[in-house]
């Protein structure tokens, strides 16, 4: 069956414009994730999505950076006015709750 | 929010070496879970440990929880080239909230 899909797999942006990360979770799948890797670190939580439970945000490292889950399934991240340390690529997962978690491909993204 | 500590970030080991990796929390742990991310990917899921002083095998992986359930371990018997990645330990305080992620131990293993 299909899996995590993310888009797009790579995105070159200028500092300062805005971005929109897209995550198509596993049907079914009441949680999802997001998290940042950067090049050779562990990856840094962002934002959780369970079911209609208010979203826990406590991971995001900034008021550009927001994220909604549309219908409890699509979710798109997206960071305003990126900055070059925004660099990193971007993870969703998603999962049954308290279940393992299935990742996307990810994104790829790079801010010059 | 809370983060578990991995220990060690990098482990060398020549092949047919057996290498560990521990997760430590000082609050207890609803559950653990380990991934595995060779590089260049994402990470998968390997097994998942929920009740206190759980041991569990696959292969010549050994998973462990520990009794207070605030540690876990993973221990690979006879190292592989294939066994090559970063292994993560992931959890959460309390069930039905974010899982985290520690940072995780990366493996590279010399034939």
């Amino acid at each position: 069956g299909a899996g995590v899909s993310q888009s797009p797999s790579n995105k070159v942006t200028e500092k300062g414009k805005d971005v929109e990360l897209r995550c198509d979770p596993i049907s079914g799948h009441t949680a999802l994730y997001w998290y940042r890797q950067s090049l050779g670190q562990g990856l840094e939580f962002l934002i959780y999505f369970q079911g209609n439970s208010a979203p826990d945000k406590s991971g995001l490292p900034s008021d550009r950076f927001s994220a909604e889950r549309t219908g409890g399934s699509v979710s798109t991240l997206t960071i305003q006015r990126t900055q070059q340390e925004d660099s990193a690529v971007y993870l969703c997962a998603s999962s049954p709750p308290a279940n393992e978690q299935y990742f996307g491909p990810g994104t790829r993204l790079t801010v010059t | 929010g809370q983060q578990v500590m991995q220990i060690p970030q990098y482990q060398h080991v020549q092949e047919g070496e057996d290498f560990t990796t521990y997760c430590n929390s000082s609050t207890t742990l609803s559950n653990i879970q380990w991934y595995k991310q060779r590089p260049g990917g994402h990470p998968v899921f390997l097994i998942q440990l929920v009740k206190s002083g759980e041991v569990k095998k696959q292969k010549r992986l050994t998973f462990q929880f520990g009794e207070a359930k605030k540690n876990s371990s993973l221990h690979i018997t006879a190292t592989q080239t294939t066994d090559v990645g970063t292994y993560f330990c992931v959890s959460s305080h309390q069930a039905g909230t974010a899982l985290i992620f520690g940072k995780g131990t990366t493996l590279s293993v010399s034939s």
